[in-house]
């Protein structure tokens, strides 16, 4: 099936500093990506959707100057977390669409785990 | 607006028993997905299942089985002789349907911590 990867899987930063997580489709392209995050023992919430080519299209509440998505190729999205603080410390998970017709639609990354001291 | 609801937060149930995980859902879309997911403590999502809106009949995989009913907005999950491996968070989720049947962005109840003791 297909595979997404994320990396790093666990981050550690200091407050002010800016980190950048990867998704990465494997062994198939994808066009749209979604972010989501998810603090604990709480739900996923989705903070983007990230076309490749094209701006991300960010929900309400997501301060797309703080988090910083990029989709250059189709298999690759970033998304980094700008001047961190404690309080972006959070689960950040990925899912890659593939195209319709295939089982699943959106595959999941194993999730990054940010936290910021 | 979509929303979903898992009224349960957490059920506790001893190894082997039946044990079902309800699922409620708000949408004025008149095509869309339905999913549920397992989330272990290590943090993955695992796909269990994906419904459509016009698919209304129930499915069963092993000891996992799905009840579809649109006239109650409900996708209710149910685990027959439960194990401890089960235990996990479990989100139900609900997608609008794009052009051409691709999913949208997904929405996800709050989960359902599930915790089987041997």
């Amino acid at each position: 099936g297909a595979v997404v990867s994320q990396h790093p899987s666990r981050v550690i930063c200091k407050s002010g500093t800016s980190v950048k997580i990867e998704c990465r489709s494997l062994d198939f392209q994808a066009t749209t990506m979604f972010w989501y995050r998810q603090f604990p023992k709480q739900s996923l919430m989705l903070m983007a959707t990230s076309n490749e080519g094209s701006k991300a299209t960010y929900e309400q509440g997501v301060e797309k100057d703080k988090f910083l998505i990029n989709h250059a190729s189709l298999t690759l999205s970033t998304l980094t977390v700008t001047s961190a603080h404690p309080e972006d410390s959070s689960f950040y998970i990925c899912s890659a669409r593939v195209p319709p017709g295939a089982k699943y639609e959106q595959y999941f990354g194993p999730g990054t785990r940010l936290t910021v001291t | 607006a979509q929303k979903v609801t898992q009224a349960q937060t957490e059920i506790s149930v001893v190894e082997k028993e039946d044990v079902t995980l309800d699922c409620v859902y708000e949408t004025r879309d008149t095509t869309y997905y339905l999913f549920w997911y397992k989330q272990p403590p290590s943090g993955e999502l695992v796909f269990l299942i994906r419904r459509n809106s016009f698919d209304e009949q129930n499915e069963i995989s092993g000891r996992y089985s799905w009840n579809f009913q649109k006239s109650t907005s409900s996708f209710n999950f149910t685990i027959t002789a439960s194990q401890v491996v089960d235990s996990a968070v479990y989100f139900c989720a609900l997608s609008a349907m794009n052009y051409g049947g691709a999913t949208n962005k997904l929405i996800f109840g709050t989960g359902t911590l599930l915790a089987v003791q041997p």
